[in-house]
């Protein structure tokens, strides 16, 4: 089982340029999240996805944009990148029982210059 | 306010010692859980274990075991048995309110901790 795929991996922008992170999971998870880490932050929701064809705000969703393309593709799209946005970018799965964690990928680390 | 703490920026400890992680947390609502997360240097982010806030009993797993303690708003991790492969960042997050089929976690900002041969 892959469970949560991100890529790409790393990605060096300009600030400016567009780019969109994709995520899929083969979990049948109903509910995605996007979370960035940042040094002495921990990490911090973006926007979330909790069933096919909803999407709601995080904590820190200006300056992106989420799709929900389908139960198991759900993707951030920086439109006009900016260097506060360096981070590293985490894609989350989770169903629905209480108990159930955040199943993550590995991660995008990605640099604004 | 800080909805999740975690005081302790780096903890050291000696292999096959027991060591706690500490993690406060604040809400006002009844209906809450409590996770622990561990992401070695690799970056992956791996959940240790759960703790809901009507659970009668501390999580265990494996080595792990969360020290609950309601009235205090306490979630501390406990780890028995320090190997090296523990050497990582911990971190603790919370889910306010009763699930309503999503996990929006908030997290705190972690404990480094680093395990000596």
């Amino acid at each position: 089982n892959a469970g949560v795929t991100q890529t790409p991996k790393f990605q060096v922008l300009k600030t400016g340029q567009s780019m969109t992170l994709q995520c899929a999971q083969d979990m049948n998870h109903n509910s995605m999240y996007w979370y960035r880490q940042d040094p002495g932050m921990g990490l911090r929701l973006i926007y979330y996805s909790a069933s096919e064809g909803t999407t709601d705000k995080g904590e820190v969703p200006n300056g992106y944009n989420v799709s929900r393309l389908n139960k198991r593709e759900f993707s951030l799209r920086l439109e006009s990148a900016a260097p506060s946005q360096t981070s590293v970018y985490f894609c989350a799965s989770s169903d629905l029982l209480s108990n159930s964690p955040l199943h993550f990928g590995n991660g995008t680390r990605l640099t604004v210059t | 306010a800080q909805k999740i703490t975690q005081t302790q920026p780096g903890m050291f400890v000696q292999e096959k010692e027991a060591v706690t992680l500490d993690c406060t947390y604040d809400t006002s609502d009844p209906s809450y859980g409590l996770f622990w997360y561990k992401q070695p240097s690799s970056g992956e982010m791996i959940f240790l274990i759960y703790q809901g806030s009507y659970d009668q009993q501390n999580a265990t797993e494996g080595r792990y075991s969360l020290n609950f303690q309601k009235a205090r708003k306490s979630a501390n991790l406990v780890i028995s048995a320090s190997q090296l492969g523990d050497s990582a960042m911990y971190f603790c997050a919370m889910r306010e309110g009763q699930n309503t089929g999503f996990q929006k976690l908030v997290f705190g900002t972690g404990t480094r901790l680093l395990v000596s041969p």
